[in-house]
């Protein structure tokens, strides 16, 4: 039982240029997000999904897309990256909302120059 | 809107001795209430959350809690600390139904020194 999964653990962009982040869950949680964690900041809400096929905008969406075509999985895109998106991604999974806790991946460190 | 603040930034203390972080919230409606560590270089996990019920919750690790409703306060304790609790400890409220996100505090950082 893996838990969730991030891929890649480290990544190096130009400004720009594009990439897609991976997230996948097997413990078949319906809920998934996506945060970024910067200093001082805490983690900040990108996106989420509350199934296969939906998502919804968080606390700080812009500059990013997501999908969810699987139920496992969950994928964050930066169409062109930008220096203010350097930042750790930390995706997440939870059986439900509000009362349910959520299950962290190890993180993308990602830094744009 | 909802919103957290911890009230320390970084936090430290030697071996052995206790520890409180603290969590103040704001809300007008019902929350739910969680303590996230962040280990170094590592996602976060878990240390207790208080849903319902008795006020004080108790967690992994020795932790616990206190939820103070009239104080919108939901502060951390142990009472005696290991090295291995450094770490960056975020408290986190939701709440609850459709639009029950997680909203972070800024975290705490808490340096246990020999």
């Amino acid at each position: 039982n893996a838990g969730v999964t991030q891929t890649p653990k480290f990544r190096v962009l130009k400004t720009g240029q594009s990439m897609t982040l991976l997230c996948a869950q097997d413990m078949n949680h319906e809920y998934m997000y996506w945060y970024r964690q910067d200093p001082g900041m805490g983690l900040r809400l990108i996106h989420y999904s509350v199934g296969e096929g939906t998502t919804a905008k968080g606390e700080v969406p812009d500059g990013y897309n997501v999908s969810r075509l699987k139920k496992q999985n969950f994928l964050l895109g930066l169409e062109s990256a930008a220096p203010s998106q350097t930042s750790v991604y930390f995706c997440a999974s939870s059986f439900g909302l509000s009362s349910n806790e959520q299950f962290f991946g190890p993180g993308t460190r990602l830094t744009v120059l | 809107a909802q919103s957290v603040t911890q009230l320390d930034s970084q936090v430290p203390v030697f071996e052995e001795a206790p520890v409180e972080l603290r969590c103040n919230y704001s809300s007008s409606v019902s929350v739910y209430l969680f303590w996230y560590v962040q280990y170094p270089n590592q996602g976060l996990q878990l240390l207790l959350k208080y849903l319902s019920g008795s006020t004080l919750v108790k967690g992994i690790n020795g932790f616990e809690a206190e939820f103070n409703k009239s104080q919108t306060s939901f502060h951390l304790r142990k009472p005696s600390v290991h090295i291995s609790d450094t770490a960056e400890y975020f408290c986190a409220v939701s709440s609850g139904g459709s639009q029950g996100n997680l909203i972070f505090g800024k975290g705490t950082k808490l340096s246990v020194k020999p």
